[in-house]
């Protein structure tokens, strides 16, 4: 298998613009994760989904964030418009099971900086 | 607030030598605990867990203890390799879920 698959990996774009983060998790996984990096917070949970649906989006900071699963290969994160704040690494994960000792694989990641 | 903080930005070890890392906690739910591996340009990877039923988890050259009364954890690489260099992230989870909550990680360099 290949693996946790985002893309792009880099995204430059300017204050205001739409963004699409892309995410291919691992096939047979029922659960998938997006996580955001950043130097202040270190590593956060924005959201998760089980089957496609999301369970928890406690962890996405504003309306303008949105994220979808429609389909169990594929899931996207959006920020629309976006800001300078947003700037940082996004990951998706994803796990066979939802239990703590179910692993998460991680993707290597989207590099997102908007100026 | 932060529910699980790694209060040392980055370590230096000398190859050969032991590393440890520290990793603290507030919410007294949590009830699992693991370590990621981080290098640069790449996702996180599981490193080792343990279960708040331990106190002692060991795989190789790693171990990590957990101090329930404390709330505090920590990552012992003995012997160190260059290898080893990378950001380490300490995470918790609460009630068997898989939701979890990371700290903000300890680079670790570990030099010849």
């Amino acid at each position: 298998d290949a693996g946790v698959i985002q893309s792009p990996r880099h995204e430059v774009t300017e204050m205001g613009q739409e963004v699409t983060l892309r995410c291919k998790p691992i096939s047979g996984h029922d659960y998938l994760f997006w996580y955001r990096q950043t130097m202040m917070r270190g590593l956060e949970l924005l959201i998760y989904f089980n089957n496609n649906v999301p369970i928890d989006d406690s962890g996405m900071p504003e309306d303008r964030f949105s994220a979808k699963m429609p389909n169990a290969s594929f899931s996207t994160l959006k920020i629309q418009p976006s800001e300078p704040r947003d700037s940082a690494v996004y990951f998706c994960a994803s796990s066979l099971g939802g239990r703590a000792y179910d692993e998460q694989f991680f993707g290597p990641g989207t590099r997102l900086t908007v100026l | 607030d932060q529910q699980v903080k790694q209060n040392s930005p980055s370590l230096s070890v000398q190859e050969g030598r032991i590393s440890i890392l520290n990793c603290d906690y507030t919410n007294s739910m949590f009830d699992y605990f693991l370590w990621y591996k981080k290098y640069p340009a790449e996702g996180p990877t599981f490193l080792i867990s343990i279960s708040s039923i331990k106190d002692k988890n060991e795989d190789g050259r790693f171990t990590v203890f957990l101090n329930k009364s404390a709330k505090h954890l920590s990552l012992h690489i003995v012997p160190s390799q260059p290898g080893d260099s990378a950001v380490y992230f300490c995470a918790a989870s609460g009630n068997a879920g898989n939701m979890l909550t990371f700290g903000g990680g300890t680079r670790l360099m570990v030099k010849p």
